[in-house]
C-alpha cells in the first residue's frame, strides 16, 4: 500500500535561515506527482509546490524548493531565508494514480524563532 | 480562491445523534474528499467521490456516510455521533492527481 511519512513532528528555524523538511514514500508506480501543502494557523490548506515525478528538474517556487530522489523516493522541502509566515503545519501529499485518492503525511509543525 | 465551501463551520452535538457536514463548491471539479485532522495524525481519509453518485471508503470509513447526488455537492454524514469522532474535518475538491487539490475552511465539531 502506498504511504507517505513524514518523520519530523516539529522543527525550529532562525528567521533568514534555511530549513529542510523531510517526506518519503513507498509506491509501485513510475509516474505520479507530489505536492506540499501548507496550513498556517488560520487552518487554511495552501498549495506550496508541486513536483512530477517525471522531471528530473527539482520543483522551485521562489523561495521553497525540493529535493526530489526518485529512486530513495523522497521528497523533502527547503525553505530559504525563512519569514515569520512560514510558520504552520507542512504537509506532503500523494495522489495515487490508480484511483485518485490523496494520501497525505502526518505533518511537520515548522516554528519560525525571530 | 477556488469555489468551495463548507458548512457547518462549528458544531457541537450529543452522543448518539445524527449529524451531515456540506460541502459545496463551484468549480465543477469531478473529485471531492472528506478528511478529517487530528493531532498526530495528519490528514486522514474518510471517504470520496470521483463523480455523482460515485464514492468509495477512505482509511477511517467506519461510522461515516457520504452522498453526491450533483456535481457541486459532497455531504458526510454521521449516523450516530460518538466522541471518537470530535475532530476538525476538511473537504478537497481536485480536477485530478496532477493538479492542485483546493480545501474548505474547515468544520470544527465536537460531541459531548
Amino acid at each position: 500500500a502506498q504511504t507517505v511519512t513524514q518523520s519530523q513532528p516539529e522543527m525550529s528555524v532562525q528567521e533568514a535561515e534555511t530549513v529542510t523538511l523531510s517526506c518519503t514514500y513507498d509506491t509501485s508506480e513510475s509516474d505520479y506527482y507530489l505536492f506540499w501543502y501548507k496550513q498556517p494557523p488560520s487552518r487554511q490548506m495552501i498549495l506550496v509546490i508541486r513536483q512530477e515525478a517525471y522531471k528530473q528538474q527539482n520543483a522551485t517556487e521562489n523561495r521553497f524548493s525540493v529535493n526530489f530522489q526518485k529512486a530513495a523516493k523522497s521528497f523533502s522541502l527547503k525553505i530559504s531565508d525563512s519569514q515569520l509566515g512560514d510558520a504552520a503545519m507542512y504537509f506532503c501529499a500523494y495522489p495515487l494514480n490508480r484511483d485518485d485518492k490523496i494520501i497525505f503525511g502526518k505533518g511537520t509543525r515548522l516554528h519560525i524563532l525571530p | 480562491d477556488a469555489g468551495i465551501t463548507q458548512s457547518p463551520r462549528h458544531k457541537v452535538t450529543e452522543t448518539g445523534t445524527p449529524v451531515t457536514l456540506r460541502c459545496h463548491q463551484t468549480e465543477n471539479h469531478r473529485y471531492m474528499y472528506w478528511y478529517r485532522q487530528d493531532p498526530g495524525h495528519g490528514l486522514r481519509l474518510i471517504h470520496y467521490s470521483y463523480g455523482v453518485k460515485d464514492t468509495d471508503k477512505g482509511e477511517v470509513s467506519d461510522g461515516y456516510s457520504v452522498s453526491r447526488s450533483k456535481t457541486e455537492d459532497f455531504l458526510l454524514t454521521l449516523e450516530s455521533a460518538t466522541s471518537s469522532q470530535t475532530s476538525v474535518y476538511f473537504c478537497a475538491i481536485s480536477g485530478g492527481r496532477r493538479t492542485e487539490a483546493f480545501f474548505g475552511q474547515g468544520t470544527r465539531l465536537t460531541v459531548v
